[in-house]
């Protein structure tokens, strides 16, 4: 079993539409919860970065972290075409899990 | 703010040339450095990490190797290229356990082999 696993999709949504992805996740150690976001041939980009429990909210983004469930959500509101791209989940933690440990990417198309 | 370079962007070698790429951090001292492979359509694969200068750390035994002659330089070499090797190369640059080890990524290396 993956320490982190995350549902590859693909994923197509209209435009306007709230795109929920998800990851979960077996290490408790597990503290610090990020997403990025990956366009076709680019680097990944930080979207969000979540320290412990709860949500946080950045424009049309909301990243919620459910450490009791070990699962990891970002929301995506009024999504648009731009926002398509492959979405990756990453945590890390203390002690075994003190390196960045990534999900395989869910890819999203947007479509207009 | 920091930026992260890699060069070059696209390389095709042929099978058992090497390979030399290189990485480099602005705008930050002592960063934790990284080298990753994703394979088309897959996750990202650690491949190398290093925490200081001459200090790398292996995750994956193969033909390829790391070294970080500077604080803020990362090169990712092979002295013979498999088929195998063919993928997308991402620097990283991290801020170490403080921050939970957020990282930050270069803009890719491509290669293919053949």
């Amino acid at each position: 079993q993956k320490e982190v696993e995350q549902d590859p999709g693909p994923l197509s949504v209209p435009e306007g539409a709230i795109v929920s992805l998800n990851c979960t996740y077996s290490n408790s150690a597990f503290q610090y919860f990020m997403w990025y976001r990956q366009y076709s041939r680019k680097g990944p980009e930080l979207l969000m970065y979540t320290y412990s429990s709860g949500n946080k909210e950045d424009g049309r983004f909301t990243a919620q972290v459910d450490k009791s469930s070990k699962y990891i959500s970002l929301f995506i509101r009024d999504s648009q075409p731009s926002d398509s791209a492959t979405y990756l989940c990453a945590m890390s933690g203390t002690g075994s899990a003190r390196q960045l440990t990534f999900g395989s990417g869910t890819q999203l198309t947007v479509l207009p | 703010s920091q930026t992260i370079h890699q060069w070059p962007a696209t390389l095709v070698q042929p099978v058992g040339s090497p390979l030399s790429l290189e990485c480099t951090v602005e705008g930050t001292s002592n960063p934790n450095l990284y080298w990753y492979r994703q394979a088309a359509g897959r996750g990202l694969q650690l491949l190398f990490y290093s925490v200081g200068i001459g200090q790398i750390s292996s995750e994956v035994p193969q033909n390829l190797s790391a070294s970080r002659p500077q604080d803020r330089q990362f090169i990712l070499s092979s002295k013979k290229l498999l088929l195998s090797d063919s993928g997308f190369y991402l620097c990283a640059w991290g801020t170490g356990l403080a921050d939970g080890d957020t990282q930050y990524f270069g803009p890719g290396t491509r290669l293919t082999v053949l």
